[in-house]
């Protein structure tokens, strides 16, 4: 299995700061990377697919970049409605993996 | 846009089964494969299983494999998930995905449905 290291698992930031994620896979997936945002209690939706494609719908603030083995997620200014655990994704093969999650929090 | 229901998840004893459902609609089902994904009560998301379009291939999740069957009926829009051998770690809400599809290697969800609830538990 291709294992997806998150970081951080967990972080807290105001409103309007800019807010990074980083996700690394344990061998090269080339660009096979997808950012989903999860709020309590709801299934989790597709920000970001093929690392750096942004969704139909999915506001401008977020962002994605990387390729071979590492990977960032950006929010380049926090809203309260981003509140949610963010998990990257691999779909290098099909033994499909995800990343620990990251829980975002407002400071 | 996109419509995703998930049925049939409930309390099971252990090496008990389930059948879960998960019925599709406002787009073409027989056009896009479709993924099971599950998570574990206060845990992270982890792939169940994939079926092609046609339902002709099938890939599982190692922790799976043996157990669970996916299936579907373009007939009906339905997707399905036979889980036998059911075990205490099988707890999860199962969600079922659609495929992003095109020309790319199937793995994107880029629709989900509400989930459903399985516990094993004696």
């Amino acid at each position: 299995d291709i294992q997806m290291t998150q970081s951080p698992s967990s972080l807290s930031a105001s409103i309007g700061d800019r807010v990074t994620i980083t996700c690394q896979a344990s061998q090269d997936i080339s660009n096979c990377l997808n950012w989903y945002q999860q709020k309590p209690g709801k299934a989790p939706n597709l920000l970001i697919y093929d690392a750096s494609n942004l969704e139909t719908g999915v506001p401008s603030r977020f962002s994605g970049s990387g390729s071979g083995t590492d990977f960032t997620f950006t929010i380049s200014s926090l809203q309260p409605e981003d509140i949610a655990t963010y998990y990257c994704q691999q779909y290098d093969n099909l033994e499909l993996t995800f990343g620990g999650g990251t829980k975002v929090q407002i400071k | 846009q996109v419509q995703l229901v998930e049925s049939g998840g409930g309390v099971v004893q252990p090496g008990g089964s389930l059948r879960l459902s998960c019925e599709a609609s406002r787009f073409t089902f027989s056009s896009y494969g479709m993924h099971w994904v599950r998570q574990a009560p206060g845990q992270g998301l982890e792939w169940v299983a994939f079926i092609h379009y046609g339902g002709n291939n099938k890939y599982y999740a190692a922790s799976v494999k043996g157990r669970f069957t996916i299936s579907r009926d373009n007939s009906k829009n339905t997707l399905f998930l036979q889980m036998n051998s059911l075990r205490a770690e099988d707890t999860a809400v199962y969600y079922c995905a659609k495929d992003f599809g095109d020309t790319r290697l199937p793995g994107i969800f880029d629709s989900w449905g509400q989930g459903t609830l399985v516990t094993v538990s004696s």
